[in-house]
């Protein structure tokens, strides 16, 4: 079992959409979650960042954390076509160790 | 100017070769990472550092050493490069003292081992 999985899609939605990315870990000492996004041929930069169980909003984003069922998803609400990507969700387990997934890559249908 | 700088960006190299790439930083951080990406697998940890002092192996650390000349440089080194190193490198630091412990990135160094 990975440490880190995702569904590597892509996962295609229109347009003013909800798109919905997930992230399961096999750490049970994750105490951070960190979501990046990556454009093609570019390198990887910082979404959000979670810590504590429950829902964290900021502007069109939504990170969602269950500890006990070792998941985390990122919601992009109104998606946009420059929301096309790859998202790497990172758990961090206070070692500062980071492992990151293998990334889902999203595409928004204008 | 980039906070995280990667030399050289694009290297192309034979079977053999010894390859340096080096990552030098101005943000003051302690904290220092390798990765590389490869299509579909998304960004492996190769070597870490906390300090000058402190170097630990990541996920795929064979074939690969590393050097950090001092807190702002952490130089990754293919003794001898074969094919499968063939990759997209990126270089990342963090800092100890920010509640965040987001990763920076460099522009990355794309590698190609004939």
């Amino acid at each position: 079992q990975k440490e880190v999985e995702q569904n590597s899609g892509p996962l295609s939605v229109p347009e003013g959409a909800i798109a919905s990315l997930n992230c399961t870990y096999s750490d049970r000492g994750s105490q951070s979650f960190f979501w990046y996004r990556q454009y093609s041929g570019k390198s990887p930069e910082l979404i959000m960042f979670i810590y504590s169980n429950g829902d964290k909003e900021d502007g069109r984003f939504t990170a969602q954390l269950n500890k006990a069922s070792q998941y985390v998803s990122l919601l992009i609400r109104d998606s946009q076509p420059s929301d096309s990507a790859t998202y790497l969700c990172a758990p961090e387990g206070g070692t500062y160790k980071y492992i990151f997934g293998t990334g889902t890559r999203l595409k928004v249908l204008a | 100017d980039a906070d995280v700088t990667q030399t050289p960006r694009n290297r192309i190299t034979k079977t053999g070769k010894r390859i340096m790439l080096e990552c030098s930083q101005t943000k003051g951080h302690d904290r220092m990472y390798w990765y590389r990406q490869d299509p579909g697998l998304g960004l492996r940890l190769i070597y870490y550092s906390f300090d000058v002092k402190d170097i630990n192996k990541g996920e795929i650390s064979d074939g690969y050493s590393v050097s950090r000349q001092a807190q702002a440089k952490f130089s990754l080194s293919l003794e001898s490069a074969i094919p499968n190193q063939t990759a997209l490198y990126f270089c990342a630091t963090s800092d100890t003292s920010r509640g965040t412990g987001e990763l920076f990135f460099g522009e990355g160094s794309r590698l190609t081992v004939l």
